[in-house]
């Protein structure tokens, strides 16, 4: 049992390049949202998925698209990368919508 | 809306205990928790305490809830060098479900 599990764990873009970031969970949630960590900002919700196939916007969400094609993966794409968007990413996934929310270890994006 | 805040920094000696602090706004929130993230690290979920409770225990880690007054602290007893974090609180935001975070309290812990 992996947990939340993502990929890949470093990463660096030129501006302008795209790029998608995985997360995938073996522990059968329906939900799983995507943060970024900026210092001194804590975490923002970019956008989240209630179940397979559905997403919606959460905090921060401009310059990010998702996709939710199998229930236990959840996609953050970058279409086109700005140095804005260099952070920490973090995919989280709970059972239900109030309930624990389980962190994967992070992506490091710097964007140049 | 939704705003959690918490003081940036805390030092202690290694021994002593380290009370955290955390202030949220959102009345309605069912659960709020405490999470750990060390340098480099994910988010470990150290406890959480759900809103009809006022104390809860577990091992060196307590959690006091102040609902009147939004209130809400981490106690760690006898801390340790590798306690040595920054610590966030968090609370269920609203319709979405998402956490909100407080910007997190680096712990210190001197020798």
């Amino acid at each position: 049992n992996a947990g939340v599990t993502q990929t890949p764990k470093f990463r660096v873009l030129k501006t302008g390049q795209s790029m998608t970031l995985l997360c995938a969970q073996d522990m059968n949630h329906e939900y799983m949202y995507w943060y970024r960590q900026d210092p001194g900002m804590g975490l923002r919700l970019i956008h989240y998925s209630v179940g397979e196939g559905t997403t919606a916007k959460g905090e921060v969400p401009d310059g990010y698209n998702v996709s939710r094609l199998k229930k236990q993966n959840f996609l953050l794409g970058l279409e086109s990368a700005a140095p804005s968007q260099t952070s920490v990413y973090f995919c989280a996934s709970s059972y239900a919508l109030v309930s624990t929310q389980y962190f994967g270890p992070g992506t490091r994006l710097l964007v140049l | 809306g939704e705003d959690v805040e918490q003081s940036l920094f805390l030092s202690v000696r290694e021994g002593d205990s380290s009370v955290i602090n955390c202030t949220y706004t959102d009345s309605s929130s069912t659960y709020l928790y405490w999470y750990k993230q060390e340098p480099g690290a994910g988010l470990q979920l150290l406890t959480y305490i759900f809103s009809n409770m006022d104390m809860k225990q577990d091992q060196r880690l307590t959690v006091l809830l102040n609902k009147k007054d939004k209130h809400l602290s981490l106690r760690i007893a006898d801390t340790q060098t590798g306690d040595s974090a920054i610590y966030f609180c968090a609370e269920i935001g609203g319709s979405q479900g998402n956490l909100i975070f407080g910007k997190g309290t680096k712990l210190s812990v001197k020798p």
